[in-house]
């Protein structure tokens, strides 16, 4: 079965460029989460979703980053404009949120390494 | 809020010697504890999680940790390092309860490094 995939892997661009990340959580599973990683900040969650819906976007840097569920199967996240400051690996993370009262294992996927120039 | 502290960035033990991770979390009421693996160039992986009355877990790759409430601790250990272990780890916390349970809170990270 195949994990959570992310493209692209690595993305380069320059500051101002709008960027988008991909996320394709394991199928079946129903909630979604972005993180982004940097050396400064660590690992931080910037949104996540139940059943498509956006529950907590608190995370969410500024109105820059955007976040799309459209279906089950396919999320995305927006910065734009970009700025060299958020240069980090971003990650997507699925879970089966089948017991609403515990906690379901989350699912990582590889990542996206964001530079901007 | 919820908070982990991982005391010290770097671990650095010989093949064969204890592994000791330290972890410290901040919370009013008992949390649910976890403690993830990255390998280079990969996402994180689930090593073991604290969710019940069983306070010490036992998870993959023969790591356990132990919960301390009364020292609000989560230690990670392992008897006898393996080079395959080389990776940084994570601790992490979260809110019991129906919408919280979610939201992870990670701490800073601790690389460890194995010499042969």
């Amino acid at each position: 079965d195949a994990g959570v995939i992310q493209s692209p892997r690595h993305e380069v661009t320059e500051m101002g460029q709008e960027v988008t990340l991909r996320c394709k959580p394991i199928s079946g599973h129903n909630s979604l989460f972005w993180y982004r990683q940097t050396m400064m900040r660590g690992l931080e969650l910037l949104i996540y979703f139940n059943n498509n819906v956006p529950i907590d976007d608190s995370g969410m840097p500024e109105d820059r980053f955007s976040a799309k569920m459209p279906n089950a199967s396919f999320s995305t996240l927006k910065i734009q404009p970009s700025e060299p400051r958020d240069s980090a690996v971003y990650f997507c993370a699925s879970s089966l949120r089948a017991d609403p009262l515990s906690y379901n294992e989350q699912f990582f996927g590889p990542g996206t390494r964001l530079t901007v120039l | 809020a919820q908070s982990v502290t991982q005391l010290g960035s770097h671990v650095s033990v010989s093949e064969g010697a204890l592994v000791l991770l330290r972890c410290n979390y901040s919370s009013s009421v008992p949390p649910y504890l976890f403690w993830y693996v990255q390998y280079p160039n990969q996402g994180l992986q689930l090593l073991l999680k604290y969710t019940s009355a069983a306070t010490l877990v036992k998870g993959i790759n023969g790591f356990e940790a132990e919960f301390k409430k009364s020292e609000t601790s989560f230690h990670l250990t392992k008897p006898s390092a393996h080079m395959s272990d080389a990776a940084e780890y994570f601790c992490a916390v979260s809110d019991r309860g129906r919408v919280r349970a979610q939201k992870l809170v990670f701490g800073q990270g601790t690389r460890l490094t194995i010499n042969p």
